[in-house]
């Protein structure tokens, strides 16, 4: 059982948009910087979002974060068969004192 | 380009120690957090632990009492000791890099190493 909660999987056809929502608490989500993650099976995940809604160089703007409150939410449009993978999103967990994810959403490009 | 890459056995027995190291190149290993990271089969991600270059270290409460973060400066390298290991330690252990404390934004990763716990 993940500490932030995520929908199990999202579908959509190419070209359109996804949100993969992120729920947390106010010791987690509330209180600290969301990142999301994308990870391919037998790769190394790779940081899309930091500090809720900031991309690293090289993530196009396809890719978007957001905030409010406890709940976090990823975006990505414009959506391409590249897309297809889990997507994580992690905190800091002040009360746990630790690094917290959620249990991850597999996209499907139909 | 900073690259990580776990080293380790892919095999442990029940009740022994599991023992993995990153090896960090393309960067130094003096700055940052040096984290690890593992994911069970089928299940999500679980934050295990950090260590700051200084060799200070925060570890997940549920594993605090048989786990161990350590750095080696001159091979630019940190490692996991994970003690009294079972069946639920199987997992595909990640070393990633966390740009500040208590922040969980681990812009770097290794490919991962899976490790089963099994006699």
């Amino acid at each position: 059982q993940s500490v932030l909660t995520q929908p199990p999987s999202v579908s959509a056809a190419p070209g359109q948009k996804v949100t993969i929502s992120c729920s947390g608490n106010s010791s987690n989500i509330g209180n600290n910087y969301v990142s999301w993650y994308q990870h391919l099976p037998g790769t190394a995940p790779k940081l899309l979002i930091f500090d809720n809604n900031k991309r690293p160089s090289g993530i196009p703007d396809r890719f978007s974060g957001s905030k409010s409150g406890t709940s976090a939410t990823l975006g990505i449009t414009g959506l391409q068969t590249g897309d297809e993978a889990d997507y994580y999103c992690g905190t800091w967990d002040t009360s746990l004192s630790g690094g917290v994810f959620g249990g991850g959403t597999k996209v499907t490009v139909l | 380009q900073v690259q990580l890459q776990e080293s380790g056995p892919g095999l442990v027995k029940p009740s022994e120690t599991l023992s993995l190291t990153c090896t960090v190149s393309g960067g130094s290993i003096s700055s940052n957090y040096w984290t690890w990271i593992r994911q069970p089969p089928g299940k999500g991600l679980e934050w295990i632990g950090y260590i700051y270059y200084s060799g200070r270290t925060k570890y997940d409460p549920s594993l605090k009492s048989r786990v161990t973060i350590s750095i080696d400066r001159s091979k630019n390298q940190f490692s996991l000791k994970l003690s009294s290991v079972t069946a639920a330690d199987t997992a595909v252990y990640y070393c990633a890099r966390d740009c500040c404390a208590d922040r969980a934004n681990f812009d770097y990763w290794g490919l991962g190493t899976l490790v089963t716990v099994s006699s």
